[in-house]
């Protein structure tokens, strides 16, 4: 077990563009969830895939996107980057949903 | 629909004192509930969660929780603080019927452990 990477560890982005985290899942784990964290706040559930179909959404706008990919790897795509979207973006890895192991996270500052 | 309350944004004890953290949750359907810890610069780490059976739950570092279905509380104690508890804790609850699909976390509790 190698355990969840996420790259990169920190990220400045300007209002308008477009970023992609990365997360690499423990091996074998066919599902991934993604989270924001704002600062001073819980984690907020953006979306889940599983076997690289989303199945699962949380309360984010169609600008936040994601991909899944065989090799246990996934991305979180952000379009059209606000202010409000600065956090700590957290993903989760699982087989099955049977226990969540979660990455450092990425720090993304959009200025 | 599912929601997490804690009690205290932020808790201090001295090191060797009891450490209690509130959490009470509301669900529409069995829940079930995690306490993660966060370390600066750190993902979540889960201490321990309650599924099903035995309403204790032990968990790592000496932490336990107890699920109060008429109190809908799961708080999280220890009965002597370490200096290296110091950290942020979140609560989660989920629902039985979609574990993992939507983890709703409360907004976490620092804890402050002074020598």
């Amino acid at each position: 077990e190698t355990g969840v990477t996420q790259s990169p560890t920190h990220l400045i982005k300007t209002r308008g563009q477009q970023v992609t985290l990365r997360c690499s899942s423990q091996s074998g784990h066919n599902t991934v969830s993604w989270y924001q964290q704002a600062l001073g706040q819980g984690p907020q559930f953006i979306f889940q895939y599983y076997r690289e179909e989303e199945n699962g959404r949380g309360n984010f706008p169609p600008r936040f996107s994601g991909l899944q990919f065989p090799n246990y790897s996934s991305e979180l795509n952000v379009n059209a980057l606000e202010l409000d979207d600065s956090a700590l973006y957290l993903c989760a890895s699982s087989l099955s949903g049977s226990g969540y192991t979660f990455g450092s996270g990425t720090r993304l500052t959009v200025v | 629909a599912q929601s997490v309350t804690q009690l205290g944004s932020h808790v201090s004890v001295s090191e060797g004192a009891l450490v209690l953290l509130r959490c009470n949750y509301s669900s529409s359907v069995p829940p079930y509930l995690f306490w993660y810890v966060q370390y600066p610069n750190q993902g979540l780490q889960l201490l321990l969660k309650y599924t099903t059976g035995a309403t204790l739950v032990k968990g790592i570092n000496g932490f336990e929780a107890e699920f109060k279905k008429s109190e809908t509380s799961f708080h999280l104690t220890k009965p002597s603080a370490h200096m290296s508890d110091a950290a942020e804790y979140f609560c989660a609850v989920s629902g039985a019927d979609n574990y993992g699909q939507n983890f709703v976390f409360g907004p976490g509790t620092r804890l402050s452990v002074l020598p």
